[in-house]
């Protein structure tokens, strides 16, 4: 089916352990953006691509890893883990290529993350 | 520092009432102002977008209206109904990073 998905959608590791988020959108959108939500942060930006092979970060970056070899892909890397990454990340996208901004973000179902 | 400030924090009406968030922002320089609803344990479904020349949105039984100038939006939903019933967030634009507000957890009852 069309649309943006993520996986997995719960994932439960260990301090230190890499770990791997997968976002994956069918529209062809030039934009790709990872958030993740916190009770009490509400929604924050950790990094955003524009196109393939072009990314910059966010308002929360540390810790993360990003790229964007294929335009339908952007997975979100935690190189260490730490507890304080526990929380729910979203992907989202948006716009067509080399259209200016103002294009509806679509997000997918989120990832429960846990890191004990 | 962009800031999305969203008031009341949580909101509870009687079924069949017009309700009102309300949405402030600090930097008046947005692209556009986006809407969206959250279920719990869900992810974001778009509601509406104005772009930052725009006025006003409406889709059924929704309006969001825009004033730049105060650094306001506010969304209004007509005759509520339980389904209702969710997160409602408001997003501003700025260079293609949205910047959200805390949301307002909305009950209708029945």
């Amino acid at each position: 089916d069309a649309g943006i998905t993520q996986s997995p959608r719960y994932k439960i590791t260990e301090t230190g352990r890499q770990v791997t988020l997968m976002c994956h959108q069918t529209w062809s959108h030039s934009y790709m953006f990872w958030y993740r939500q916190d009770l009490g942060h509400g929604l924050r930006l950790i990094y955003y691509s524009a196109a393939a092979d072009i990314t910059d970060k966010g308002e929360v970056p540390d810790g993360y890893v990003v790229s964007r070899s294929k335009t339908e892909n952007f997975p979100l890397t935690l190189e260490s883990a730490t507890r304080s990454q526990t929380s729910v990340y979203f992907c989202a996208s948006s716009g067509l290529a080399g259209a200016p901004s103002s294009y509806e973000q679509y997000f997918g179902p989120g990832t429960r993350l846990t890191v004990t | 520092k962009q800031e999305v400030t969203q008031i009341p924090a949580a909101l509870s009406v009687p079924e069949g009432e017009n309700l009102v968030l309300n949405c402030s922002f600090t930097d008046s320089a947005i692209y556009n102002l986006q809407w969206f609803r959250q279920d719990p344990g869900k992810g974001l479904t778009s509601l509406l977008l104005i772009q930052s020349s725009q006025r006003e949105q409406t889709s059924g039984r929704l309006n969001a209206s825009l004033d730049k100038s105060s650094g306001r939006s506010t969304l209004y939903i007509a005759a509520s109904q339980p389904g209702d019933s969710a997160t409602y967030l408001c997003a501003v634009e700025y260079g293609n990073k949205l910047v959200f507000g805390a949301g307002t957890i909305l009950r209708v009852k029945s």
